[in-house]
């Protein structure tokens, strides 16, 4: 079945640097990629819609240089958590759709920032 | 756009009892209905979906079935297992249209 890879699954970063969370489909190709955050205890929050080639659709409240999103190539999508502070701290997972309706989800990346 | 509401945020049953999870949403135009399954630390995975052109459908022990004119669809699964203890989201969405996701159940099996 369709794959959706995700890494790093944890992440420990101290305040104010900068991480990098990746998101790649592995047997099947993607224009478009979907950003979510999960607090806990609580449902998936849409982020932002990676486009393939073009600028990332993001969710209103969902600051835009504070959660860059690059879509390099049909496979590989990335979130950037820029100046990470503590409030930045969530379970962010990435989907794709492998085909019409279907969302295939990665396994997620726990980010903490102390 | 689209709302969704599920019902009950927790629930705990016995091994090999039922367990029902309800949802309902708003758009009319919306037809397709999938449900996640998470596990603690995990991503969500899917483990049943229905289209509007469908009552209901079964995979084994779970089921899903949908009223489109009351807007409401169910997960049903039987003969629970404490590997079934998770959360479950039902999601609805349009076409390609971004999933929007109700706010989950926790379901716990106990022994």
């Amino acid at each position: 079945g369709a794959v959706v890879s995700q890494h790093p699954s944890w992440v420990i970063c101290k305040s104010g640097t900068s991480v990098k969370i990746e998101c790649r489909s592995l047997d099947f190709q993607a224009t478009t990629m979907f950003w979510y955050r999960q607090f806990p205890k609580q449902s998936l929050m849409l982020m932002a819609t990676s486009n393939e080639g073009s600028k990332a659709t993001y969710e209103q409240g969902v600051e835009k240089d504070k959660f860059l999103i690059n879509h390099a190539s049909l496979t590989l999508s990335t979130l950037t958590v820029t100046s990470a502070h503590p409030e930045d701290s969530s379970f962010y997972i990435c989907s794709a759709r492998p085909g019409a309706n279907v969302l295939t989800f990665g396994a997620g990346s726990r980010l903490t920032v102390l | 756009g689209e709302n969704v509401e599920q019902h009950p945020s927790t629930l705990s049953v016995q091994e090999g009892d039922s367990a029902v999870i309800k949802c309902t949403y708003s758009d009319s135009a919306s037809n397709y209905f999938p449900w996640y399954k998470q596990e603690l630390g995990k991503g969500p995975q899917l483990i049943i979906d229905i289209r509007s052109n469908v009552g209901e459908k079964k995979d084994q022990r779970i089921a899903v079935t949908l009223n489109k004119t009351a807007k409401h669809f169910s997960l049903h699964i039987t003969e629970t297992q404490p590997e079934d203890s998770a959360v479950y989201f039902c999601a609805a969405s349009t076409g390609y249209s971004t999933l929007t996701f109700g706010k989950g159940t926790m379901l716990l099996v106990s022994p």
